[in-house]
């Protein structure tokens, strides 16, 4: 596609309950990221994906945090028992390779927790 | 551990004025440096990214550099337009390697005035 695509773009769920957030990277890029913005906090890294290798999810702040890649493309970010404190902009993003090409980011999924 | 810094939080300026954005970060050892843009409710988009072997980066009225000595980044952008409003972020992986981890300054916010 011609640019990183979020689904949903606004998510409102009630606390304790399970939210799945959908990323499609941009087609040929290799590695791919998630990154979490709450209000008042700065931009926080959750996990990232490239190509076979094992992903970095030394980012995820609780085992209630997953994310997968499935053939190397589409990612589902997916957050177990939600608490209020999960509400956040959750931004994915995708580059050809690792760091050193040009990130691009998504719009994000803006998730609130009620 | 990295830590990067951005100073001013804010700033206002009038339209047609020449400013520089400043960005620091602690551990010098970096593979590289990018400057990203976000304008109110959007994802970033990346402005320039300066690998460490180089000083500086343009892109039309934007200009990046870079003095890994000093732990310094700024980025200067001539000519302000109401159109440049948005907050203005840095990052730069973590550790010195090739990573798409990034450790994001928590930004300055642009405001040009017409």
């Amino acid at each position: 596609g011609a640019g990183v695509s979020q689904s949903p773009s606004n998510k409102v769920t009630e606390k304790g309950k399970d939210v799945e957030l959908r990323c499609d990277p941009i087609s040929g890029h290799t590695a791919l990221y998630w990154y979490r913005q709450s209000l008042g906090q700065g931009l926080e890294f959750l996990i990232y994906f490239q190509g076979n290798s094992a992903p970095d999810k030394s980012g995820l702040p609780s085992d209630r945090f997953s994310a997968e890649r499935t053939g190397g493309s589409v990612s589902t970010l997916t957050i177990q028992r939600t608490q209020q404190e999960d509400s956040a902009v959750y931004l994915c993003a995708s580059s050809r390779t690792g760091g050193e090409n040009t990130i691009y980011f998504g719009e994000g999924s803006w998730l609130t927790v009620v | 551990k990295q830590e990067v810094t951005q100073i001013p939080a804010a700033l206002s300026v009038p339209e047609g004025e020449n400013l520089v954005l400043n960005c620091s970060f602690t551990d010098s050892a970096i593979y590289n440096l990018q400057w990203f843009r976000q304008d109110p409710g959007k994802g970033l988009t990346s402005l320039l990214l300066i690998q460490s072997s180089q000083r500086e980066q343009t892109s039309g009225r934007l200009n990046a550099s870079l003095d890994k000595s000093s732990g310094r980044s700024t980025l200067y952008i001539a000519a302000s337009q109401p159109g440049d409003s948005a907050t203005y972020l840095c990052a730069v992986p973590h550790g010195s390697g090739n990573t798409g981890k990034l450790i994001f300054g928590q930004g300055t916010t642009l405001q040009v005035k017409p």
